[in-house]
């Protein structure tokens, strides 16, 4: 497609329940990131995936926190068993390849209020 | 460790006033510097960066500085437009893969 595309573009759910976010990259990109920006805060920088593999996972909040990617593009970012305090925009963005300065794209993000 | 702070908004402005938003930097080592924007309803994009000190980065009428005797890299504009309305965000990398952002200021312009 023409921009990262990210669904679905709003979710309400209830405490406890687990949340799955879809991430769909530029064409061509193989990097992939993960960052959540709450009401009123910066965007907090969750995970990124070179290719398949995620280097470094330290920025997820906690185990309920997981994401994957497959076949070099589809990233899903899953939370289980949601707090209220998970309530965010989810915003996931693509680069050519994770390196200095390399531009990131973002998708619309998923704004997810938990209940 | 590696932080970006930037002046608090909303900034509210008249059409074809000046801007100036600031923004500043604690790293380790020689980052690159970004500002991205946020336009309503939309994802953040990539407005202008710069990737070694002395650089200017300009896009759109924006410029940025980057002053390492300063650690800064404020945003300007001369005359500043409606559509130019959006949540301004400055970032930095320092490798690591991990881009830092600030919190966002809010600018509002009035026409």
């Amino acid at each position: 497609g023409a921009g990262v595309s990210q669904s679905p573009s709003n979710k309400v759910t209830e405490k406890g329940k687990d949340v799955e976010l879809r991430c769909d990259p530029i064409s061509g990109h193989t990097a992939l990131y993960w960052y959540r920006q709450s009401l009123g805060q910066g965007l907090e920088f969750l995970i990124y995936f070179q290719g398949n593999s995620a280097p470094d996972k330290s920025g997820l909040p906690s185990d309920r926190f997981s994401a994957e990617r497959t076949g070099g593009s589809v990233s899903t970012l899953t939370i289980q068993r949601t707090q209220q305090e998970d309530s965010a925009v989810y915003l996931c963005a693509s680069s050519f390849h994770a390196g200095e300065g390399e531009t990131q794209y973002f998708g619309p993000g998923t704004r997810l209020l938990v209940l | 460790g590696d932080s970006v702070t930037q002046m608090e908004g909303p900034v509210t402005l008249s059409e074809e006033a000046f801007l100036t938003i600031n923004c500043t930097y604690t790293a380790t080592g020689y980052p690159s510097l970004f500002w991205y924007v946020q336009y309503p309803g939309e994802g953040l994009q990539l407005l202008l960066k710069a990737t070694k000190a002395d650089d200017k980065g300009s896009n759109k009428g924006f410029e940025a500085t980057y002053r390492k005797e300063t650690t800064s890299f404020h945003l300007e504009k001369g005359s500043v437009q409606v559509s130019d309305s959006a949540v301004y965000f400055c970032a930095l990398y320092t490798g690591g893969f991990k881009t830092i952002f600030g919190a966002g200021t809010r600018l509002f312009v009035k026409a």
